[in-house]
């Protein structure tokens, strides 16, 4: 039941912006969006959501489409304890569906 | 403020042996949920609980899998007899409610072996 679709692995160089991309074209009206990560042998850990508006935190920044069938998750800068399995989850109020997600390897 | 807690870490047992995993959510979060993770992939909804009551379970092998809050408060995840097909992680999430419009809350996860 995989509603979003993400790139299997990214890299990027340590100190440097990056911008982790989704796409989850059958999103509904009412369907919130979230990004979790997890790190090894942990669980999943919460990252950010948003609706409509792009959001901001002090982990990440959330920048939604307009036609909200795409995000982008964007790390400003990229530090060795971000490197983890990133997941874009669409929240159906019912249930969380997570995807295979991406994972980031960082560069010193 | 305590996280999830789960036990326990590891598990080894053989196929078709029993195994019971335990599940102590964050203190005063209504909604419990139980996710089965393979290795290689993003973690699956088993079973969804509010309070002591199940709310989705329709992925849950009901033939060798059951759970249970008898209340409201820790769960038990069992699977009997176990199958190859079941080594994963075993993943417990809590959250303040249903709404869902905040945060999931996991535990470290309970590794499951069948050999």
């Amino acid at each position: 039941d995989a509603k979003t679709t993400q790139p299997n692995s990214m890299e990027s160089n340590e100190e440097e912006p990056v911008h982790l991309p989704c796409n989850h074209s059958t999103i509904s009206g009412t369907d919130y969006i979230h990004w979790y990560r997890q790190l090894p042998s942990q669980g999943p850990e919460y990252v950010i959501h948003g609706l409509t508006s792009n959001v901001n935190n002090r982990m990440a920044s959330l920048a939604i489409a307009e036609d909200r069938k795409s995000s982008t998750l964007i790390l400003h800068r990229a530090t060795l304890r971000d490197a983890a399995v990133y997941y874009c989850i669409l929240n159906t109020g019912n249930q969380f569906y997570f995807g295979t997600g991406t994972s980031l390897t960082v560069i010193p | 403020e305590a996280g999830v807690a789960q036990s326990p870490r590891y598990k080894i047992i053989e196929k078709r042996q029993s195994v019971a995993f335990w599940c102590n959510p964050i203190s005063g979060h209504a909604t419990l949920y139980w996710y089965q993770q393979i290795l290689g992939q993003g973690p699956k909804l088993l079973i969804q609980f509010q309070n002591n009551g199940v709310v989705d379970d329709s992925q849950l092998p009901k033939d060798r899998f059951s759970a249970e809050r008898l209340k409201g408060v820790d769960s038990t995840l069992k699977i009997q007899p176990a199958k190859l097909e079941d080594s994963a992680v075993y993943l417990c999430a809590s959250s303040l409610d249903r709404l869902l419009t905040g945060e999931l809350f996991f535990g470290e996860g309970s590794r499951l072996t069948v050999l």
